[in-house]
């Protein structure tokens, strides 16, 4: 089974609200990613996290801030956000990233994403 | 980084036809990865393919690694084939599991 989820699909919140994305996979991989795809533009990678430890982030403001509490869960805590954050935010997770696991890369699997709107 | 770049940026078929996409990468890649994205949103991988050649149905995918590029092809195109195509790469030289996408491919299949 391939399959990651996401929850919500939709959230809608204003600038002052604190929200959290959040994305499961039981495929017992150990790497996990947030992407935040504009519309009509690619995904661009936000955060990696490698063995349950923040391996990448590329340089994203602080309002946004990642957790992976343990090897199936990843959240995206979101506060005092700004209507250009509006975006999908898609999560993804692949065997393993990172010198812990070794010198080789793994194939990416998305979930279907939430679609975030700030008012 | 590594640029990744994508051609046609769109590309509008009769259905049943065939066609073929292209990427284009600037440097040595641990990883490619070939997606098809639904009007809903969901990324569908479609292939994962470093080097050499896959098939699936009516799609194949060849990557020559040493002339940095990868082709898509679709055979016998269906409507359901419509959305947008999305090359994915990690340089060689990137940080693991850093995938950089290209612009993609907007493909409209018509019946």
């Amino acid at each position: 089974d391939t399959e990651v989820t996401q929850t919500p699909k939709h959230l809608v919140m204003g600038m002052t609200n604190k929200k959290s994305l959040k994305c499961e996979q039981h495929m017992g991989h150990r790497a996990m990613y947030w992407y935040k795809q504009k519309a009509k533009k690619p995904p661009e990678l936000m955060f990696v996290y490698s063995y349950e430890k923040l391996s990448i982030n590329e340089s994203v403001p602080s309002r946004f801030s990642p957790e992976c509490p343990n090897s199936s869960l990843l959240n995206l805590h979101l506060h005092a956000l700004q209507p250009e954050d509006s975006a999908l935010y898609l999560c993804a997770s692949s065997r393993r990233a990172g010198l812990a696991g070794g010198n080789h890369s793994y194939e990416q699997y998305f979930g279907p994403g939430t679609r975030l709107t700030v008012t | 980084g590594i640029q990744v770049e994508q051609s046609p940026p769109d590309l509008i078929l009769q259905e049943g036809a065939n066609s073929t996409l292209r990427c284009n990468f600037s440097d040595s890649v641990n990883n490619l990865q070939w997606f098809h994205q639904n009007p809903w949103g969901q990324l569908i991988n479609l292939f994962y393919i470093p080097s050499g050649t896959k098939q699936n149905g009516r799609l194949s995918a060849t990557t020559v690694a040493t002339e940095r590029y990868s082709l898509l092809y679709i055979s016998s195109s269906q409507t359901t084939d419509s959305g947008v195509y999305f090359c994915a790469v990690e340089g060689a030289t990137d940080s693991w599991g850093k995938l950089q996408f290209g612009a993609g491919t907007q493909v409209v299949v018509t019946p």
